[in-house]
């Protein structure tokens, strides 16, 4: 899987939108990227996934750069219940092999929501 | 309703002994995962299985074993040999993609404390 770098930490204003980046420059063309966030203590949830194209769900927008090789989840209007640790992996989603299955998070961004 | 579930919340141990950690799923997912996580940082992937009766060693097995005889069921031992083995433990899983991309569903982590 492709590896990832995000900023450690971020802050957001309650309210305003929350804009978390994600370098992924090795990406292959059948990877997918993948959003998670993490509650203090609690297990990661996931939140969105793309290939090429933008997404959106109740809970955010993926927005994927044209040459693939970062994309920018979007809260857009963030809550104090936003802030947890929020991690962008990359993974093939249906590979055989070895690579089949092996979910690799970095360290995430830890993001702040202010009242 | 349908998910997975890790028992206990929080677990102690002695120094020297083994402990298991368990991890079931009612979801009919083929792959499954544990990670450990430490304070501060992110997950590392312990071992995966992508079906019954198979596993292999993710970045940071040494220490740690499991098995896979049943498809809801992937338990993880913590050995003797584990030197930190205090730490945050969770366990995942995914339903075998094909041609479909999947997301992984957490459970809600076991904390073990070696005292």
């Amino acid at each position: 899987d492709a590896k990832t770098t995000q900023p450690p930490s971020m802050d957001c204003a309650e309210g305003r939108a929350a804009n978390l980046p994600c370098n992924h420059s090795t990406i292959s063309g059948n990877e997918y990227v993948y959003w998670y966030r993490q509650i203090h203590s609690q297990g990661p949830q996931y939140i969105i996934h793309g290939l090429k194209n933008n997404e959106t769900n109740e809970m955010a927008s993926l927005i994927i750069t044209e040459d693939r090789k970062s994309s920018t989840l979007i809260l857009p209007h963030a809550t104090l219940r936003d802030t947890a640790v929020y991690y962008c992996i990359v993974r093939v989603a249906n590979a055989g092999g070895t690579s089949y299955g092996k979910l690799t998070f970095g360290q995430g961004t830890i993001l702040t929501v202010h009242p | 309703d349908g998910g997975i579930t890790q028992s206990p919340k929080y677990l102690f141990r002695k120094e020297g002994q083994n402990v298991t950690l368990s991890c079931e799923q009612n979801l009919n997912h083929d792959a499954m995962y544990w990670y450990r996580q430490d304070p501060g940082q992110g997950l590392r992937l312990i071992y995966y299985s992508q079906i019954v009766n198979d596993f292999q060693k993710g970045d940071i097995a040494e220490g740690y074993s499991v098995s896979r005889e049943k498809k809801e069921s992937f338990p993880l031992t913590v050995t003797s040999a584990q030197k930190n083995p205090t730490a945050f433990y969770l366990c995942a899983s995914t339903r075998r993609a094909g041609a479909a991309v999947t997301e992984a569903f957490f459970g809600q982590g076991t904390r073990l404390t070696v005292v």
